[in-house]
């Protein structure tokens, strides 16, 4: 069946950049997406990547597949406090979604 | 509305009762999906609908659950005879349903407490 794999938790220093990794299994996923969740709320989208890119920038965030090891990253570059959240790599598989566990994002002052 | 509801916020409940959990959606979203999240976890699949008709419930765990959208709006989850592994938080989530996957929009979710 599907899996999505990723890290549970990573831990950075404010202005330094984080990077969250994760694998997934499906090699007919059109779009790879990464959410947030903040403590007591919602997922939120945060970037997609259509699976025929190689990376995607948005502003702090940098998105990078390489779509023959099925790996899939998130970088955020000068990491805030208030990026400190869950996020989670999800894949869709036809019209389902996929997440992985989650990682758990702490910056430290 | 603005955004997807999900009713209640939290449920404590006694093994062995029904729950319902109640999803609004972002108004033209024809597509909604149930997932169930547990502590530390990310979400899991519970149950997909296009408009009225469920598309795909293979992640129900089982008879006990169920759910419904009789008008392609609103939907309900239903969960009857509670078991303590029940507890979780259910998310509703709704998007426009467009081929190929799409930005799907979360509610808070309902947290479910089976004592």
């Amino acid at each position: 069946g599907e899996d999505v794999e990723q890290s549970l938790f990573l831990s950075v220093r404010e202005g330094d950049s984080s990077v969250i990794n994760c694998t997934y299994t499906d090699s007919s996923s059109t779009y790879l997406y990464w959410y947030k969740q903040e403590p007591g709320a919602g997922l939120q989208l945060l970037t997609y990547i259509f699976s025929n890119m190689d990376m995607k920038q948005d502003q702090r965030l940098t998105v990078l597949l390489n779509k023959k090891d099925k790996h899939l990253s998130l970088r955020i570059a000068d990491t805030q406090t208030g990026d400190s959240a869950i996020y989670f790599c999800a894949e869709n598989y036809g019209q389902n979604f996929v997440f992985g566990p989650g990682t758990r994002l702490s910056v430290l002052p | 509305g603005a955004g997807v509801s999900q009713t209640p916020s939290n449920k404590v409940t006694e093994k062995g009762k029904y729950v319902e959990l109640r999803c609004d959606p972002i108004s033209g979203h024809t597509a909604l999906y149930w997932y169930r999240q547990s502590l530390g976890q990310g979400p899991e699949f519970l149950i997909y609908f296009q408009g009225t008709g469920a598309a795909d419930d293979s992640g129900l765990p089982n008879d006990r659950f169920f759910a419904v959208r009789p008008e392609g709006s609103v939907s309900t989850l239903k969960i009857q005879r509670t078991e303590r592994g029940d507890s979780a938080v259910y998310l509703c989530a709704s998007s426009l349903g467009t081929s190929g996957g799409g930005e799907l929009f979360f509610g808070e979710g309902s947290r479910l407490t089976v004592l």
